[in-house]
């Protein structure tokens, strides 16, 4: 079975900082990967996707992928309440297979 | 825009009906996957359909069949609800390609009583 791990949190940064949020990956085959934030009682809605290893930047959020390490990260700077939500990490092969998600708490 | 469609935002049922989730994509995907997602245990597979008439179990199948008769739609089935299928169901879907993102949908929030 292909496992996604997230730490679930809740992760709490103060509004400003920088939060980081982990994920790791039991197959060595996946392909793509993925960061979804979830609202409370939302769908998830997708924040970046890499495919390559090294880093990929969107705004003040930025993607890491180390494939050696099976390793995937999500950074975002300059943190604002409205951040606050559960980061789903996601892998695709194939399927696609989903951490538990890690919750983020940004205080004001 | 993409759009994943779910038939109902909540949904309440009798434990031992026969239920019936309906999710309609627009978007000729020809991935289409429902997940439950519970707390603590995030979104967990329970089919996944690759094609017409096609489809895979997931990772917990019990008590759920599918069905999908047109590429746009993919049905999920209780077969005889019961209370521990109390959850908040995710319908979504992608392209085959391995470098596009699922969409989803607006989720089914379902109670059996």
């Amino acid at each position: 079975q292909k496992e996604v791990e997230q730490n679930s949190g809740p992760l709490s940064v103060p509004e400003g900082a920088i939060a980081s949020l982990n994920c790791t990956y039991s197959d060595r085959g996946s392909q793509s990967f993925f960061w979804y934030r979830q609202y409370s009682g939302k769908s998830p809605e997708l924040i970046m996707s890499i495919y390559s290893n090294g880093d990929k930047e969107d705004g003040r959020f930025t993607a890491q992928l180390n494939k050696a390490s099976q390793y995937v990260s999500l950074l975002i700077r300059d943190s604002q309440p409205s951040d606050s939500a559960t980061y789903l990490c996601a892998v695709k092969f194939n399927k696609f297979y989903f951490g538990s998600g890690t919750k983020l708490n940004v205080k004001p | 825009d993409v759009k994943v469609t779910q038939s109902s935002r909540y949904l309440v049922k009798r434990t031992g009906e026969k239920v019936f989730l309906e999710c309609v994509q627009d978007m000729d995907h020809e991935n289409m996957f429902w997940y439950r997602q519970d707390p603590g245990l995030g979104l967990r597979l329970i089919y996944f359909s690759y094609d017409v008439k096609m489809k895979e179990k997931g990772d917990i199948p019990e008590g759920y069949s599918v069905s999908r008769e047109k590429k746009e739609r993919f049905s999920l089935i209780l077969e005889s609800a019961s209370t521990n299928q109390t959850s908040m169901y995710l319908c979504a879907s992608t392209l085959v390609s391995s470098n596009t993102e699922a969409f989803f949908g607006q989720g089914t929030r379902l109670t059996v009583v």
